[in-house]
Order: structure tokens, then C-alpha cells, then sequence
């Protein structure tokens, strides 16, 4: 099975402006969720999408915002830049179903803030 | 809340020596635990897992075993290799609050030395 993809691997925006990320799960895989990786905070969670739907989200601002297509593709969007938005962002994938544990991430979006 | 607390690096070993990296949770209901690891450039990979107490998690020579009454997950390795020079990630994950978001350790930068 091909593994989660991430496009595109790097970005380089100016502060605000906006960006769209794009995920591309395990196949047969209906949860994608999102990571956020930074230097100074870490790996924090940003959202998680089932089925289309948001099914759980984390501490960040409004400016994060996310979707996921019905072939469970997801788009993650961040409108406004701003520096500290600089990282690496994660997705992964699972299948979604209760008692499932194992998340499998790809390989990031490095986004650049200038 | 849930948190996990991870042991300091970076940790810098020689080839075939032993290996401990130092982890312990906080959660509220009954978590998973997991050690992801982190090459170069890279996403994270699932290292092993445990999704009860004293269940052992092993895959290629790391062990982690789940002690419900100390609450850690330690990570072992009984004969470090260079290629196992990568970020090391605790995370727990508590389906039991209906969510499936990982929260990470800080990670530990291992360096093997031939």
C-alpha cells in the first residue's frame, strides 16, 4: 500500500498571506489528522477529520482551518501568516475505527514564513 | 489532562551500547502509548506500541513495556547501530475521551558514534 502523501514539501509565503496543504491518506484510511512541529512547542495536534466531518480539534487559533473530500483526501489551510506559523506540518492517517490506535504520518509540509 | 514527559537530550551513545530514553504519561482515562521515531528530513514513524498495562511493545530490537503502576513507557534497546541515530517520540493516546489525537513527548535526539 502506498504510504500517507503530502504536498507540497516546501513553502515559502510572505506574512499574511494564505496557504493550502494537502494530504493524501493510506488507501481504505478515513481519519486524517493534523500536526503542527515546531522547535520551540513541539508536536501539537491541530485537527482531525472523519468521514468528512471534524471529529476533534486542538488549541489553535480560527486561522487553521481544515476540510476533508470524500475520497478522504484533506486540505488544511492557514489564512493570515504569520512568522511563528513557520514549521513542519503533519498529517497522518489511520483508519478511524473505534479501538483503532496506529496514526501513520507522512513525511510533512516544511512552510517558511517570511 | 493528558501529557507525557520525556527525557532530556540529546543522548549520544557508541555503536552496541545500551540504550534507555526515559518516558512517563498523565491521563485521565486509560491510554495507548506509543514511540514514534524521526530520521532526518523525515515523518514520523510508528516504532512500537502498547495498548494496555503491562503489555511489551517490540520492533527491531526496542522494547517499551507499559507500567500502569509507575506510569512510564521506557523505551530499550539492548545494542544501539549508527542507523539508529534519529529523534525518539513518546505519545499517548486515550480513545477513551472519544478523541484520537496523540499527545508527544518533546522527543530525545539519539547520536550513535561508530
Amino acid at each position: 500500500k502506498a504510504g500517507v502523501t503530502q504536498t507540497p514539501r516546501y513553502l515559502i509565503k510572505t506574512r499574511g498571506q494564505q496557504v493550502t496543504l494537502s494530504c493524501s491518506p493510506i488507501s481504505g484510511h478515513r481519519s486524517v489528522s493534523w500536526y503542527q512541529q515546531t522547535p520551540g512547542q513541539g508536536l501539537q495536534f491541530l485537527f482531525e477529520y472523519f468521514s468528512e466531518t471534524q471529529r476533534n480539534k486542538g488549541n489553535f487559533p480560527g486561522r487553521f482551518s481544515g476540510r476533508q473530500f470524500s475520497n478522504s483526501r484533506s486540505e488544511m489551510n492557514v489564512s493570515t501568516l504569520e512568522l511563528g506559523d513557520s514549521a513542519l506540518y503533519l498529517c497522518a492517517s489511520s483508519s478511524g475505527d473505534m479501538g483503532t490506535y496506529e496514526q501513520y504520518f507522512g513525511p510533512g509540509t516544511r512552510l517558511t514564513v517570511t | 489532562g493528558n501529557s507525557v514527559t520525556q527525557m532530556e537530550g540529546p543522548v549520544t551513545l557508541s555503536e552496541e551500547a545500551f540504550l534507555t530514553i526515559n518516558c512517563t504519561y498523565t491521563a485521565t482515562g486509560y491510554p495507548s502509548l506509543f514511540w514514534y521515531v524521526q530520521y532526518p528530513g523525515e515523518g514520523l514513524q510508528l516504532l512500537l506500541k502498547a495498548t494496555k498495562a503491562d503489555d511489551k511493545g517490540s520492533n527491531k530490537g526496542f522494547e517499551a513495556t507499559y507500567r500502569k503502576e509507575t506510569t512510564s513507557f521506557h523505551l530499550e534497546k539492548g545494542s544501539v547501530q549508527v542507523s539508529d541515530s534519529a529523534v525518539y517520540f513518546c505519545a499517548l493516546s486515550d480513545l477513551g475521551t472519544g478523541a484520537n489525537n496523540l499527545f508527544f513527548g518533546t522527543g530525545t535526539r539519539l547520536t550513535v558514534i561508530p
